[in-house]
């Protein structure tokens, strides 16, 4: 079974700070980390897939890092708004497996 | 546009009956997959599928069996309901991005809205 872990497991932001959060997982096999975002009451929805050792993604304030060879990937949210209250997923896929998902994040923001 | 679309929304089951959940995706996309959200566990693949006629285990693919007839559409059933599949349930598709016949993990999954079932 591999182990994706997702740190901290829940986090409370003032509106208007920056944050981030972490995913580890295995640092052999590795071929894709996916990132998803999950508000209450709907389904998660995809912000970034990274492939490449050294990937940074980046979507309006949200940007993604990837680190391959020591197994983790940083999801960084700058000025946090309260529409970026959700739960943050992710998911590591080794070559020739299945997606593993972490147990997410979950981020509330303070108005 | 509806994307993946599951039902029932909701169901509640008494112990020993049976249910199929339906998914249903108009992406033409290859693979679909059904996956469980547990608290503190997060989504578990239950089983998949790389396209029309092939499914796949999961990681928790005891006490479910499903099928995929049509590309569209991916059923996952469950033929004597037990407490412990209590769960949400979630439908997810994506396109194949095959290398050597296997399955690749950098296709994005586009997931349902979720089917809560409760097994009493």
């Amino acid at each position: 079974i591999l182990n994706v872990e997702q740190s901290p497991q829940s986090l409370h932001v003032q509106e208007g700070d920056s944050t981030n959060f972490t995913c580890s997982f295995p640092s052999s096999n590795f071929y894709a980390l996916h990132w998803y975002r999950w508000e209450t009451a709907k389904s998660p929805e995809a912000l970034f897939v990274m492939t490449l050792n050294g990937d940074e993604k980046k979507k309006g304030r949200i940007s993604a890092t990837l680190n391959t060879k020591e197994g983790y990937s940083y999801l960084y949210i700058k000025g946090s708004q309260p529409e970026d209250s959700a739960t943050y997923l992710c998911a590591f896929a080794g070559a020739r497996e299945k997606l593993t998902f972490g147990t997410g994040t979950r981020l509330t923001i303070i108005p | 546009n509806a994307g993946v679309t599951q039902t029932p929304k909701f169901r509640v089951l008494k112990t020993g009956q049976s249910m199929t959940l339906l998914c249903a995706q108009d992406m033409n996309h290859e693979y679909m997959y059904w996956y469980r959200q547990d608290p503190g566990m997060g989504l578990r693949l239950i089983h998949y599928s790389v396209g029309e006629g092939t499914t796949a285990k999961g990681e928790v693919p005891d006490g479910y069996n499903v099928s995929r007839l049509k590309k569209q559409n991916f059923l996952l059933g469950l033929e004597s309901a037990a407490p412990s599949q209590t769960s949400v349930y979630f439908c997810a598709s994506s396109y194949s991005m095959l290398r050597g016949g296997s399955i690749s993990g950098a296709n994005v999954l586009t997931f349902g809205a979720g089917s809560r079932l409760t097994v009493l």
